[in-house]
C-alpha cells in the first residue's frame, strides 16, 4: 500500500522565492498534518485539517506560510517569500480518523534549503 | 503549558545490551502517549502508544513502554538491541481535548555498536 507521498523530496531555493510543498495522504484518511523539524526547535506542528477543513493553524509561524487542502487527496504548504530561517525538513502526516488517540502516518519529508 | 522532555539526547549501547530511553511529560489534562522512531532520511513510524488500560504497552520490534501516572513518565525499553535499532526516537503526547495535535520531545539518538 502506498503511504503518505510528499514532493519534492529536496528543494533548494533562494531567499525571496516562493516554495510549494505537496502532500498526498493515505487513501481513506480524513486528517492531515503538517510538521516542521529543525535542530533548534525539534518537531513542531504547523497546521492540521479534518475532512479538508483547517482546524488548528496556531503553529504556522507567520503570514508567509499558508496551507490548503482542496480535496481529500491533496494538500499544499506554501512559503512566500521564503527566508533562510525556513530551512528545515517538512513532514506531512495523515490519520484515518480525527482524534488524539489516532496513529499518524508520516511521509518521508521534504528537505528545504533556503539560501 | 504542556511539554515533553526526553532526558537523554544520545544513548550509545552495545548490540544485545538492554536499553531504556526516558520520557517525562507535563500536562494539566489527560494525555495519550506515543513513541515514534525515525530512521535516517525517513519519516516517523509509530512504535507504540498508550491510550488506556494496562500501563505496560508492547510495540513493534520488541519495544515496550510503561506509563507511570504518578511520575508522569513513559519510558521506552528493549531487553536486547540490534544494530538495526540505530535511529532517533521521539516521545509525544496528544491532549485528549485538542484533536490530533502531537507535542514531541526533542528526540533521543540511539546508537547501537557491534
Amino acid at each position: 500500500d502506498a503511504g503518505v507521498i510528499q514532493s519534492p523530496r529536496h528543494e533548494v531555493t533562494e531567499m525571496g522565492q516562493e516554495v510549494t510543498l505537496r502532500c498526498k495522504p493515505i487513501s481513506g484518511h480524513n486528517s492531515l498534518f503538517w510538521y516542521r523539524q529543525t535542530m533548534m526547535r525539534g518537531l513542531e506542528l504547523l497546521i492540521y485539517f479534518n475532512n479538508n477543513v483547517p482546524i488548528d493553524d496556531s503553529g504556522m509561524p507567520e503570514d508567509r506560510f499558508s496551507a490548503k487542502m482542496p480535496n481529500a487527496s491533496f494538500s499544499t504548504l506554501k512559503i512566500q517569500p521564503s527566508e533562510p530561517r525556513d530551512s528545515a525538513v517538512y513532514f506531512c502526516a495523515s490519520s484515518f480518523r480525527p482524534g488524539p488517540q489516532e496513529t499518524q502516518y508520516f511521509g518521508p519529508g521534504t528537505r528545504l534549503l533556503v539560501l | 503549558a504542556q511539554s515533553v522532555t526526553q532526558l537523554d539526547s544520545q544513548v550509545p549501547v552495545f548490540e544485545e545490551a538492554p536499553v531504556e530511553l526516558r520520557c517525562n511529560y507535563s500536562s494539566s489534562v489527560s494525555v495519550y502517549l506515543f513513541w515514534y522512531v525515525q530512521y535516517p532520511n525517513q519519516g516517523l513510524q509509530l512504535l507504540l502508544k498508550y491510550l488506556s488500560g494496562s500501563t505496560l504497552v508492547k510495540g513493534i520490534n520488541g519495544f515496550e513502554a510503561e506509563f507511570n501516572k504518578s511520575q508522569t513518565s513513559f519510558h521506552l525499553r528493549k531487553p536486547s538491541v540490534h544494530i538495526s535499532d540505530t535511529a532517533e526516537y521521539f516521545c509525544a503526547v496528544a491532549l485528549y481535548n485538542q484533536g490530533g495535535k502531537l507535542i514531541f520531545g526533542q528526540g533521543t539518538e540511539l546508537s547501537v555498536k557491534p
